[in-house]
């Protein structure tokens, strides 16, 4: 089945600089790659997600690249504040099959 | 806007102990499901339900029963608990089953003796 890896599990960045988490999946099939925030003690949040016809996609402060060729994506979170401060997890799935597969998640620190 | 609202949230069993954590959520949504997330990992399916009545087994489905009798509630059991297990149990649903937004609750905290 598929594998998403996180290849970040923390991430230490000063308020203001940019933040970037990068994973990789196996799936040639994967189309849908979704993004999650986790705050302590708190299930997850959908963020921002890109789908297979595109290769980037933005929302505000947040950016999501798409490399079909090598299988990897990446969350780009620019003019980082100490509220993006959580555990980031990037996830894949195939097209009309919602059999979501996490990483393993990224720990954010933004510091003042 | 809606809520999953997860019960309990911390519960403490004994190991061969049968447990039951209840999900219920107000989005109208036709799939629901449970996930287990271990300390430090990602989050792994364990059951999930494309609506009600239904029932599919994820990755992680042995040592565990769903039921989804109501469109908007899905309860998990533990059939047996573990010694020493320790894992947050999230629950999340989505409008249909099709590459939409998960939306979760905030977890069920389980701690075996």
């Amino acid at each position: 089945g598929e594998k998403v890896e996180q290849h970040e599990s923390t991430l230490s960045v000063r308020e203001g600089d940019s933040a970037v988490i990068n994973c990789t999946y196996t799936d040639t099939a994967s189309s849908y790659f979704p993004w999650y925030k986790q705050e302590a003690g708190k299930g997850l949040h959908f963020v921002i997600d890109i789908r297979s016809n595109v290769d980037r996609k933005q929302s505000q402060r947040l950016i999501v690249l798409l490399d079909k060729k090598a299988k990897r994506f990446s969350l780009h979170i620019t003019a980082t504040q100490p509220e993006d401060s959580a555990i980031y997890f990037c996830a894949a799935s195939r097209n009309n099959n919602n059999r979501i597969f996490f990483g393993d998640g990224t720990q954010l620190v933004v510091k003042p | 806007g809606g809520i999953i609202t997860q019960t309990p949230k911390f519960l403490i069993g004994q190991e061969g102990q049968k447990l039951t954590l209840k999900c219920q959520q107000n989005f109208n949504h036709d799939t629901m499901y449970w996930y287990r997330q271990d300390s430090g990992k990602g989050l792994r399916l364990i059951y999930y339900s494309i609506t009600e009545n239904d029932l599919q087994k994820g990755d992680l489905s042995e040592g565990y029963d769903a039921s989804r009798e109501k469109k908007s509630s899905f309860s998990l059991t533990v059939t047996s608990a573990q010694k020493n297990e320790m894992a947050v149990f999230l629950c999340a649903s989505s409008k249909t089953v099709s590459n939409e937004r998960l939306f979760f609750g905030h977890g069920t905290k389980l701690s075996v003796l």
